[in-house]
């Protein structure tokens, strides 16, 4: 059974600190994995999908990388700004069909002023 | 540019009594989704819709049926509603299992 881990649960830093978001499953047989923002009363935002053929993603001040081998993704985020806290969640694709998506339970981040 | 909507945002409910969230979105997408999100339990599948017409259960579906009236529109109900069932609900949608997943703002429900 994939199993997906996000720690830590909470992490705090001062702003316009570059910082990494981890994200672990033990099933490396992905299809892809999606890194989703979770803001307070909100739905999920998608911000980056890797495919598993791919090695990372980029979006503006954020990247994403994938290592299937070790069962490893992390979401960078240069130049951290306060609009960046958040909740952000990952979600890894074991294969086709939506019983095969399974969420990690997010980390929430507070970038401090 | 919608999205995925959800109606309503907060409903507050008896034990026993019934009702149905309200799911569309206008993004053509052929998959679509409900989830509960709990402390401590993350996010769960309840059912899902793979294309218009079809319907299969998630992870958590007791006390719960869907319909997808049409491509845009998935719907959920709880027949009887049960404390148990207070959550937030997500629906969320797809074009295919290699396209990113949109969700909508959810429904607060409180069942009392």
């Amino acid at each position: 059974k994939q199993e997906v881990t996000q720690i830590p649960a909470a992490l705090s830093v001062p702003e316009g600190e570059n910082l990494v978001l981890n994200c672990s499953f033990t099933d490396s047989a992905i299809y892809n994995l999606q890194w989703f923002r979770q803001d307070p009363g909100k739905g999920l935002t998608s911000l980056l999908l890797i495919q598993s053929s791919q090695r990372e993603q980029t979006s503006g001040r954020l990247n994403a990388s994938l290592d299937k081998s070790s069962g490893r993704s992390t979401l960078y985020i240069a130049a951290s700004q306060p609009g960046d806290s958040a909740t952000y969640l990952c979600a890894v694709r074991k294969g086709q069909g939506a019983q095969k998506l399974v969420f990690g339970q997010g980390t929430r981040l507070t970038i401090n002023p | 540019n919608a999205g995925v909507t959800q109606t309503p945002k907060f409903q507050v409910l008896k034990t026993g009594q019934s009702m149905t969230l309200q799911c569309a979105q206008d993004m053509n997408h052929n998959s679509m989704y409900w989830y509960r999100q709990d402390p401590g339990m993350g996010l769960r599948l309840i059912y899902y819709s793979a294309s218009e017409g079809t319907t299969d259960k998630g992870e958590v579906p007791n006390g719960y049926n869907v319909s997808r009236l049409n491509k845009r529109e998935f719907s959920l109900r709880l027949e009887s509603a049960a404390p148990s069932q207070t959550s937030v609900y997500f629906c969320a949608s797809t074009l295919k299992d290699n396209s990113p997943l949109h969700f909508g703002n959810g429904t607060r429900l409180t069942v009392t």
